[in-house]
């Protein structure tokens, strides 16, 4: 019955190194989002992709990018992790048709640990 | 987006309805109110939304004021497993989602 998938649920990597999160869907949503959730804080959309369409956050930093090879995957890439990336990082999926909206779908998230 | 204001916390007692307040006085006509939430150690989870018209689903029945600038979310009978963090968005679009603070609802038996 799940929806929106996001392996790993924890993950660390070393400070530098890079890593890849993954977000799956069985939706067949047309827009998937990464926001980032640091620690008692609420979440700060990263950026999203409307179909092929990749729209970014002014502030998102340029150390973290995204893939989205089809409808059902998207990836969340962070070239040179640094300390103070460690977070939650949810991915979500929406239904978006002109001017109807749909709610968003959120994952269970992954943790991303950074040592 | 249309900044919106809650009070950081409040308690509800199991069985009671909870109404939450949210403020946002600076929302254009075309503005939706959302409602997500987000219990512990889990992704955010949709509540209502809603743009002129009082809403009311499985899960909750939002108020909006004649002028707009507030509104309230009511769970009608709370139970322990509605402790979470609440969030009122305002937003043009669903896909242009910014999260503020919340309200921490405590719900207890």
């Amino acid at each position: 019955d799940a929806m929106v998938i996001q392996n790993p649920r924890y993950q660390v990597t070393q400070f530098g190194k890079p890593v890849t999160l993954s977000c799956s869907q069985t939706l067949n949503h047309n827009v998937m989002y990464w926001y980032q959730q640091k620690s008692s804080q609420a979440p700060k959309l990263l950026f999203h992709y409307y179909d092929k369409d990749f729209n970014n956050e002014a502030d998102t930093p340029d150390n973290f990018q995204s893939r989205r090879p089809n409808t059902s995957f998207c990836f969340l890439d962070i070239r040179s992790p640094g300390l103070g990336d460690a977070a939650m990082y949810l991915c979500a999926t929406s239904e978006t048709s002109g001017l109807l909206d749909y709610e968003q779908y959120f994952g269970p998230g992954t943790r991303l640990t950074v040592t | 987006d249309a900044k919106t204001t809650q009070p950081p916390s409040m308690d509800c007692a199991e069985g009671r309805a909870a109404n939450l307040p949210c403020n946002h006085s600076t929302i254009s006509g075309n503005e939706y109110v959302y409602w997500y939430r987000q219990i512990h150690s889990q992704g955010p989870q949709y509540i209502i939304h809603g743009l002129k018209n009082n809403e009311t689903n499985e899960m909750a029945s939002l108020i909006i004021t004649e002028d707009r600038k507030s509104s309230t979310l009511i769970l009608p009978h709370a139970t322990l497993r509605d402790t979470a963090v609440y969030y009122c968005i305002a937003s043009f679009r669903d896909y242009k989602l910014s999260f503020g603070a919340g309200t921490t609802v405590t719900v207890r038996a």
